[in-house]
């Protein structure tokens, strides 16, 4: 089953970016990268997802190996509201597996 | 848009008692998921709709859950009997079936079952 596997957790310094990774050695073609990150006590919140080529958006950026066997989720500059779990999910293979993410400590 | 709307936020109740969990899609969204959060097993999906029809429900955990959707713009999530075990927070999320895999969530029910 191809599953993400990302690090438990991470910290940044406040205003400076921070590299988010997750591993996919096994996904398949048609699958796409997708990262939500959960505020405390908030729901999941979508942030971004691509295919082969790197994506950014007003949130983040998504950078995404030339095999697609790994992908890193980049904020470009963390602020104290950034802290929270972020999660890569393959879809729509694993469409609804969540695992445990990274959980990101931004220190002011 | 309001967002996806979830009530109660917060529901404390006794075993045995039945919960009913309320959901409010985004307007025009197709795909509406019920999930389950807890510390020990995480994010878990227990069901989801699509056009108001019951897709995959192999998430629910047994037969004292049960989820409806009347029509597009209101779901429940209903737990009879509930138990201890069911305490958890339940959000709702719902996405456009053009962007079946972006799903927002709503604030979530953290419900208490002592």
């Amino acid at each position: 089953d191809a599953k993400t596997t990302q690090p438990n957790s991470m910290e940044s310094n406040e205003e400076e970016p921070v590299h988010l990774p997750c591993n996919h050695s096994t996904i398949s073609g048609t699958d796409y990268i997708h990262w939500y990150r959960q505020l405390p006590s908030q729901g999941p919140e979508y942030v971004i997802h691509g295919l082969t080529s790197n994506v950014n958006n007003r949130m983040a950026s998504l950078a995404i190996a030339e095999d697609r066997k790994s992908s890193t989720l980049i904020l470009h500059r963390a602020t104290l509201r950034d802290a929270a779990v972020y999660y890569c999910i393959l879809r729509p293979r694993n469409q609804f597996y969540f695992g445990t993410g990274t959980s990101l400590t931004v220190i002011p | 848009d309001a967002g996806v709307i979830q009530s109660p936020r917060h529901e404390v109740t006794e075993m045995g008692q039945e919960v009913t969990l309320r959901c409010k899609p985004i307007s025009g969204h197709d795909y509406l998921f019920w999930y389950r959060q807890t510390m020990m097993r995480g994010l878990e999906l227990l069901i989801y709709f699509n056009n108001n029809v019951p897709i995959d429900d192999s998430g629910m955990p047994e037969d004292r859950f049960s989820a409806k959707m009347p029509n597009a713009s209101f779901s429940t999530l209903k737990i009879q009997p509930s138990e201890p075990r069911d305490s958890a927070v339940y959000f709702c999320a719902s996405s456009p079936s053009g962007a079946r895999y972006e799903q927002y969530f709503g604030p979530g029910t953290r419900l208490t079952v002592t």
